[in-house]
């Protein structure tokens, strides 16, 4: 158990939808990750908040939006969703952020379009 | 445009041998490398990493060997066993890019009792 929570862990909706999922980091993490993994795809970086504040941003839609709560924890915002957005997000904790920081993930929630 | 490549979707090796998997990138920029291991259902947990500054990183049963010139790195898994089938994810980043890691596709490790 990394310590890192994700909900729900799976979720089915339909084209145009909008849904939100939710992670909580582990307990002392400041920094919290959101990552997208396509089928046959490599974890794609969407966007890093630390101590509530935006760090750094990928290849996130704008479709997409994030946040970090007083509380650490975040909710990643997906909106107008098409097929391709079902994949599988990851959220990822550490402690500050940093590029040799070790991260630790979530269980990951399985999003379904159709 | 993956900076971060693994070539190879998958390998299975007999329990007991040398499990090798191999990890390219193309930004020179990369300074920092990272192997991540992932079970079904689960998230990646963090295995080794290796800095620019060296060649070889060791752990137990887990090497990381780095050529820079080549932009190319390697996990040695030495002796194999079947509690190592997993999918493992190569990672890289950099002290002076954005403040991620650029992971490759994965490869799905199946050690064979």
């Amino acid at each position: 158990d990394s310590g890192v929570t994700q909900t729900p862990k799976h979720l089915i909706t339909a084209t145009g939808q909008r849904v939100t999922l939710r992670c909580s980091p582990r307990s002392g993490d400041l920094s919290v990750y959101w990552y997208q993994q396509s089928l046959d795809q490599g974890l794609q970086f969407l966007i890093q908040y630390y101590n509530g504040e935006e760090r750094a941003k990928g290849n996130i839609l704008e479709r997409f939006s994030a946040q970090q709560f007083p509380d650490l924890h975040s909710e990643l915002n997906l909106s107008s969703l098409e097929l391709g957005d079902s994949a599988l997000y990851f959220c990822a904790s550490s402690v500050i952020p940093g590029p040799n920081e070790k991260l630790f993930f979530g269980s990951g929630t399985q999003l379904s379009v159709l | 445009d993956q900076q971060v490549k693994q070539n190879s979707p998958s390998l299975s090796v007999q329990e007991g041998r040398i499990s090798i998997l191999n990890c390219d990138y193309t930004n020179s920029m990369f300074d920092y490398f990272l192997w991540y291991k992932k079970y079904p259902a689960e998230g990646p947990t963090f295995l080794i990493s290796i800095s620019s500054i060296k060649d070889k990183n060791e752990d137990g049963r887990f090497t990381v060997f780095l050529n820079k010139s080549a932009k190319h790195l390697s996990l040695h898994i030495v002796p194999s066993q079947p509690g190592d089938s997993a999918v493992y994810f190569c990672a890289a980043s950099s002290q002076t890019g954005a403040n991620n890691l650029f992971f490759g596709t994965g490869t799905r490790l199946t050690v064979i009792p």
